[in-house]
């Protein structure tokens, strides 16, 4: 089954314990990207990648950083977990990098805490 | 820059009654639009997109919705409201990053559905 697989989908930790979250993609896309939900915000960019190797900023780096050594995977890194990275956390992926004809597949979310 | 504007936060109809969602863009481009739903504990699934063929789009479970350029509008639309359709609406719009090497998306905040009985 086609999919976006992301673990753990629940995860409460503490301030500046270092954490991350999966995410995998079996469709052999080229774009992934992090984003998180906040309620009345929708969703924002964290970071994105074009294609293995390549990642760039999006909208809310700050605090997280990312790795795309394989096509298929796209972990998301807090390196030092603060109470406002307390979100949920959704992974997704894209056939293609450029305008999107192809729809976004999403993963089930990630909720993190952090206390 | 590109920018959505999802005009209610949360509406609310009864089972068999109309649905109307309201989403309006900004986009120095010509920009492709997308509506996606996401149910509790759910990442968000596709319902339609928009990307320049006909105004008029039909998606998954009924929806369908009219992208206006004249007024920069891409509303959805449903006939007849279920109980399942009750869950969360984003409007999204695809644009160019800066330098046109890859597309950006921006989402809408959301609309929250309710559907009574």
């Amino acid at each position: 089954e086609a999919q976006v697989t992301q673990n753990p989908r629940y995860l409460i930790t503490v301030t500046g314990k270092k954490l991350t979250v999966t995410c995998s993609q079996n469709m052999n896309h080229e774009y992934m990207s992090w984003y998180r939900q906040d309620p009345g915000l929708g969703l924002r960019q964290i970071y994105y990648s074009m294609n293995v190797e390549v990642t760039d900023k999006g909208d809310v780096p700050e605090g997280y950083k990312v790795s795309r050594k394989e096509k298929r995977n796209f972990p998301l890194i807090l390196e030092s977990p603060s109470p406002n990275q307390t979100s949920l956390y959704f992974c997704a992926s894209s056939p293609q990098s450029t305008r999107f004809n192809s729809p976004l597949h999403f993963g089930n979310g990630t909720r993190l805490t952090v206390t | 820059a590109q920018s959505v504007t999802q005009l209610d936060s949360h509406v609310s109809v009864s089972e068999g009654t109309p649905v109307l969602l309201r989403c309006n863009y900004s986009s120095s481009y010509s920009p492709s639009l997308f509506w996606y739903v996401q149910h509790p504990n759910k990442g968000l699934q596709l319902l339609l997109k928009y990307t320049s063929a006909a105004t008029l789009v039909k998606g998954i479970n009924g929806f369908e919705a009219e992208f206006k350029k004249s007024e920069t509008s891409f509303h959805l639309t449903k006939p007849s409201a279920h109980m399942s359709d009750a869950a969360e609406y984003f409007c999204v719009v695809s644009d160019m990053y800066p330098g046109g090497t890859a597309s950006k998306l921006t989402f809408g905040t959301g609309t929250r559905l309710q559907v009574t009985l």
